[in-house]
């Protein structure tokens, strides 16, 4: 099926930075899902959206539900190292689940 | 509550072979969902189980084939292994077909 746009495809950071990915896509979804992905696991849920415009937290993550409900933010603020993985955006709508590539968090202490 | 169990979770095969992979989903979600994911190529979405009916496929050979219980335990076949077929496999479980889906630790396949 399609693929969401998520970038960047890959981040290098120092810890205590924040980070910021997105995914954009030309279709409307009614609802947005973050995942976080450790090496050899599944990927964990982490933030759910279903709300244009909607900010949601969970801990040091932030994300956002675009207004044009094609897009949506993740930030993670202050890294710390166990933050390293492979994030994924989803989007959801009646059709089922599209899946960014993924944006690999490296973090250099 | 039990998360998604995936078994098993490694498995070495032979080119050639055939394998069943399987899935037990959270308990109450009667939705999953199955994913290959090899490096560089994202999460592929292979077919979606619904009340024990494929509700959508994904674009994969018809190699790759699968089912689903009563119970919403679901199982994945794929015949005729060929080395490309190493990956991990992924199932995802979901309370209905457009609900937040939670995924199981995969299963390793490697084909040799």
């Amino acid at each position: 099926g399609q693929q969401l746009n998520q970038s960047p495809q890959s981040m290098f950071i120092q810890e205590g930075e924040d980070v910021s990915m997105n995914c954009t896509s030309s279709s409307i979804f009614n609802t947005w899902l973050w995942y976080k992905q450790d090496p050899g696991e599944g990927p964990v849920l982490l933030i759910a959206l279903y709300k244009a415009g909607e900010l949601t937290s969970n801990g040091r993550l932030t994300a956002q539900f675009g207004i044009t409900r094609k897009d949506s933010f993740l930030n993670i603020s202050a890294s710390i190292p166990s933050d390293v993985g492979i994030y994924f955006c989803a989007g959801l709508r009646a059709d089922g689940l599209t899946f960014g590539k993924g944006t690999h968090l490296i973090i250099q202490p | 509550k039990a998360g998604v169990t995936q078994t098993p979770r490694y498995l070495i095969k032979t080119r050639g072979q055939q394998v069943t992979l399987s899935c037990s989903p959270i308990s109450g979600h009667r939705s999953v969902s199955w994913y290959q994911q090899t490096p560089g190529q994202g999460l592929q979405f292979l077919f979606e189980y619904f009340s024990e009916t494929q509700r959508n496929k994904g674009n994969f050979p018809g190699r790759f084939s699968g089912r689903q219980f009563s119970n919403s335990r679901s199982e994945m076949n794929v015949s005729t292994l060929e080395l490309g077929d190493s990956a991990l496999y992924l199932c995802a479980s979901s309370l209905g077909p457009v609900s937040e889906a939670f995924f199981g630790q995969g299963t390793r396949l490697t084909v040799v």
